[in-house]
């Protein structure tokens, strides 16, 4: 059994850019959700995605964007990136929606806006 | 407000037991506590959770408050290896986990 993958681990951007990152759910879960952690803070939650549906969002504009495909496995997409954008972006996956069960998370994709 | 509030930071000595504290007064009756941790370098992990009886697991112990207002993470014997960022959650809604800013336990050999 796989744990979460996210990919790429480090990018660097520059404002204005676009820019998406994937993550692999674990074999069996049917949710992901997105969490951004900026330098000493805790994760915030950006939304979640469930069986290809966005299942609730956070305080986050709408230019961050995402996908579930139908193998789970999903897509966080950010739009004219912005310095404030830096940060290390999480994926979590679970089984089900209610927050009743376990996150796994993965290890995170670092990215630098310039 | 779904926060909860924990100490910014705390020490233990290597081998010695660890409690660790976390604030959720305004938590309601069927809202699960949550904690996960985050080592350097790695995305959270989860440690254990519960809703109002004590809880145990091969990772730690949970004791929660009779009024659930409060609960102490407990590992009782703590390795250089636990020194990371200790989050007590609580969620907002059906599908949202909220987290502060952790308490940083340091370890000392």
């Amino acid at each position: 059994e796989t744990g979460v993958t996210q990919s790429p681990t480090h990018l660097i951007k520059t404002r204005g850019q676009q820019v998406t990152l994937r993550c692999s759910s674990q074999s069996g879960h049917n949710t992901v959700s997105w969490y951004q952690q900026a330098l000493g803070q805790g994760p915030q939650f950006i939304f979640q995605y469930y069986r290809e549906e966005e299942n609730g969002r956070g305080n986050f504009p709408p230019r961050f964007s995402g996908l579930q495909f139908p193998n789970y496995s999903s897509e966080l997409n950010v739009n004219a990136l912005e310095l404030d954008d830096s940060a290390l972006y999480l994926c979590a996956s679970s089984v089900g929606t209610l927050n009743t069960g376990e996150l796994f998370f993965g290890e995170g994709s670092r990215l630098t806006v310039l | 407000d779904a926060k909860t509030t924990q100490p910014n930071s705390m020490e233990s000595n290597e081998e010695e037991p660890v409690h660790l504290p976390c604030n959720h007064s305004t938590i309601s009756g069927t809202d699960y506590i949550h904690w996960y941790r985050q080592l350097p370098s790695q995305g959270p992990e989860y440690v254990i959770h519960g809703l109002t009886s004590n809880v145990n697991n091969r990772m730690a112990s949970l004791a929660i408050a009779e009024d659930r207002k409060s609960s102490t993470l407990i590992l009782h014997r703590a390795t250089l290896r636990d020194a990371a960022v200790y989050y007590c959650i609580r969620p907002s809604g059906t599908y949202k986990y909220i987290f502060g800013t952790g308490t940083r336990l340091k370890v000392l050999a």
